[in-house]
C-alpha cells in the first residue's frame, strides 16, 4: 500500500516559474524524503527532512513538513527544463528503514 | 564512486516464462532493496536485505518471486512463472547504514523494464 499521496498528479509550468508539489501521508513517520525520477531512469534522492524539522533548503529546493497535518511540500524555485521529471515523496517509519512511496507528481517545465 | 548497476535494462518474455534480474550495489553498502514500479505508480518494496540476510519480504509474492544475496554483495531477483501483471520496472537500491531511521539515503539503479506478453 502507498502511504504518501502527491498533489497535483501533473504540473506544467514555464521555465523560470516556481513549482510546488504536495504530499500527504497517513501514519507517524521518522522522516520524509523526496526523490526525482527522470524518464527511463532510476530515482535520485533530493532531500530528507526529519519529523522534528519544519523546513529544509537545498539549492533551489525548499521542503516543509507539517506533522500535525501529516503533509509536506516541495518547492522548486526558478525552474529549468532539466527539472522535468516525476517527483516522489517517501515516508520513513519510526522503526526500520522501509520507505513507502507515493504515486508521484509529473512535472513538465516548458522552455 | 560507481553507482548501483542493474542488468538487463530491458526484458520481454511470454507469460509463464521465467526471468532473472541482477543487481550490483554500491561498494560497501550493507543494505540492498528490490522495488517494483508499475507504470504510473511509485516504487513498492519487494524485499530488503541487510548483508545477506532478509530484513523484510512482506510484500514479495513468494509463490512466484524469489531473491537472494549470496556473500552479501550482488543480488538476483527471479520470477517464475511470470504473469501479465508482473510487467513493471524493477529497481534495485542500496544504502550504507543498515536499519538507521532518519539517516539513510537510498541510491537507485536505472532499473530493468520487464514486459510480459
Amino acid at each position: 500500500s502507498q502511504q504518501g499521496e502527491e498533489d497535483p498528479q501533473a504540473l506544467s509550468i514555464q521555465e523560470g516559474e516556481n513549482a510546488t508539489m504536495n504530499c500527504s501521508y497517513k501514519t507517524s513517520i521518522n522522516n520524509l524524503q523526496w526523490y526525482r525520477q527522470n524518464s527511463g531512469r532510476g530515482l535520485v534522492h533530493l532531500i530528507l527532512i526529519r519529523s522534528n524539522e519544519r523546513e529544509k533548503h537545498s539549492g533551489r529546493l525548499r521542503v516543509t513538513l507539517d506533522t500535525s497535518k501529516k503533509s509536506s511540500s516541495l518547492l522548486i524555485t526558478a525552474s529549468r527544463a532539466a527539472d522535468t521529471a516525476s517527483y516522489f515523496c517517501a515516508t520513513g517509519p519510526r522503526l526500520g528503514n522501509k520507505l513507502v512511496f507515493g504515486a508521484g507528481t509529473i512535472l513538465r517545465v516548458k522552455s | 564512486e560507481a553507482g548501483v548497476a542493474q542488468s538487463p535494462r530491458y526484458k520481454i518474455i511470454e507469460k509463464r516464462q521465467s526471468v532473472a534480474f541482477w543487481c550490483n550495489p554500491i561498494s560497501g553498502h550493507a543494505t540492498l532493496y528490490w522495488y517494483q514500479q508499475i507504470l504510473g505508480q511509485g516504487p513498492k518494496l519487494l524485499i530488503q536485505f541487510q548483508n545477506n540476510g532478509v530484513v523484510d519480504d512482506s510484500q514479495l509474492p513468494k509463490d512466484r518471486f524469489s531473491a537472494e544475496r549470496l556473500k552479501g554483495v550482488d543480488s538476483t531477483l527471479k520470477i517464475q512463472p511470470a504473469k501479465l501483471e508482473d510487467s513493471a520496472v524493477y529497481l534495485c537500491a542500496s544504502s550504507a547504514t543498515p536499519l538507521a531511521p532518519g539517516t539513510d539515503t537510498q541510491y537507485f539503479g536505472p532499473g530493468t523494464r520487464l514486459t510480459v506478453l
